[in-house]
């Protein structure tokens, strides 16, 4: 299985400051198709999670553009350009490269 | 509106069985692949299961965790995905979230449902 690992696990972020969370998968995320299925999910408190990014980098639809996923190959990172207070939870990336789909550890964020 | 609703949870002892539904509306259901996905108490999603749409042979996959014991099967008729458990342990002890894809590859869900809670103790 793609062992998928996140850092770091908690960050604290002031509001309209910007904030960056980082992925490294076990295995390259790159297909033959030339995607790189890499996703990026939040988890609010007591609510279940959202798309924010798939493929990577690309935004999902309604997510707010300060949201901006990059990387390739087995490094990845999620950056919030100014975190606002309904950011917080739990942000998990997740492979989808391979079955089966497995989630990284999260990482708390904290406003 | 798309709304995916989970039912079926409860408490049941080890080896014993129960049936999650999700119950979804608001979309063409035949459409799409569906997946189970849990979570334990204060730890990270774990996939389970998923199920392709009847198009693309209505084929299921499973983690290794559950596979011979859970079983995920679908109803297009009444737009209800299904997940069997038995034999179930208590690690099994979850949140259990039905998601829909939304296309493409890979765990790409634009809706979840709320969740069923499954305890399993004795």
């Amino acid at each position: 299985d793609i062992v998928m690992t996140q850092s770091p696990l908690s960050l604290s972020v002031t509001p309209g400051q910007p904030a960056s969370i980082s992925c490294k998968s076990s295995q390259s995320l790159l297909h033959r198709d030339g995607k790189t299925y890499l996703y990026w999910y939040l988890q609010k408190p007591g609510h279940s999670p959202q798309l924010l990014i798939y493929e990577a980098s690309s935004r999902f639809s309604g997510v707010p553009d300060r949201f901006s996923g990059s990387g390739s190959g087995t490094d990845f990172t999620l950056k919030i350009s100014r975190v606002e207070a309904e950011d917080a939870g739990v942000y998990y990336c997740v492979q989808g490269i391979q079955l089966p789909w497995t989630f990284g550890p999260g990482t708390k964020v904290d406003i | 509106e798309v709304q995916l609703v989970e039912s079926g949870g409860g408490l049941v002892q080890p080896g014993q069985s129960l049936r999650l539904s999700c119950t979804a509306s608001g979309f063409m259901f035949g459409d799409h692949d569906l997946s189970w996905v849990r979570q334990a108490p204060g730890k990270g999603p774990e996939w389970v299961s998923f199920i392709r749409r009847k198009a693309y042979g209505g084929t299921t996959e499973y983690a290794a965790s559950v596979r011979g014991r859970f079983t995920m099967s679908r109803d297009d008729s009444k737009s209800i995905a299904y997940l069997q458990m038995n034999s179930l342990k208590t690690e099994d002890t979850a949140v259990y979230y039905c998601a829909k894809r939304w296309g493409g590859f890979g765990p790409l869900f634009d809706y979840w449902g709320q969740g069923a809670l499954v305890s399993v103790s004795s």
